[in-house]
């Protein structure tokens, strides 16, 4: 059964700091994983998703990374900004005819003025 | 601005009452979905429906009743909730390109939250 576990649940930093999100999963069978933004009492935005044939995707200040064999993705976010404040979720997309999508429980994120 | 439009943002009803909560995308997804979301937690998928078709039900109580009437509309109805059933309700699409939908993003709506007295 696949497991996505994202480290840390919470992150505080100041503005202007780079900082590095993570996120893993338990079976490399994935179609796909997808870097989700969500603010409070909002639905889901999507940043970013990268296919499992890829290394890493890039969007703005926003680059995320895979390691398919590893279990393992990284969200790292440049020059953060209090309007980065949210919950970010990854999910991957299992192989083997699903289309669920397994959810971390999120890394909250507070960038402080 | 979401591109996955949902009504009514709140929802506030009875154990006795019937309500439906709605979704409507305009993007050309053929592949909609309802997913439930308790405080604190991540997205739990409900539903999944692929060409106006039920293809996908969790093992949803069915006091929860789909329903997809064209390719860009999807309603949920409500009947007899249970309080455990307060929760932000999230509908989402992607587009379906034959074998390679699987590899493409979902989008989501704003939600609604619905309490259930």
């Amino acid at each position: 059964k696949q497991e996505v576990t994202q480290i840390p649940a919470a992150l505080s930093v100041p503005e202007g700091e780079n900082l590095v999100l993570n996120c893993s999963f338990t079976d490399s069978a994935i179609y796909n994983l997808q870097w989700f933004r969500q603010d409070p009492g909002k639905g889901l935005t999507s940043l970013l998703l990268i296919q499992s044939s890829q290394r890493e995707q890039t969007s703005g200040r926003l680059n995320a990374s895979l390691d398919k064999s590893s279990g393992r993705s990284t969200l790292y976010i440049a020059a953060s900004q209090p309007g980065d404040s949210a919950t970010y979720l990854c999910a991957v997309r299992p192989q083997g005819g699903s289309e669920k999508l397994v959810f971390g429980k999120g890394t909250k994120l507070t960038v402080n003025p | 601005d979401t591109e996955v439009t949902q009504t009514p943002k709140h929802l506030v009803m009875g154990m006795t009452n019937k309500k439906s909560l709605k979704c409507e995308q305009h993007m050309g997804h053929r592949a909609m979905y309802w997913y439930k979301q308790k405080a604190k937690k991540p997205p739990e998928l409900m539903f999944v429906y692929s060409y106006e078709k039920l293809s996908i039900n969790e093992s949803v109580p069915s006091r929860f009743s789909p329903e997809c009437p064209n390719s860009s509309l999807l309603n949920l109805h409500l009947h007899a909730l249970q309080p455990e059933d307060s929760a932000l309700y999230l509908c989402a699409s992607s587009r379906w390109t034959g074998d390679l939908y699987s590899n493409q993003p979902q989008h989501f709506g704003d939600g609604t939250r619905l309490s259930i007295l």
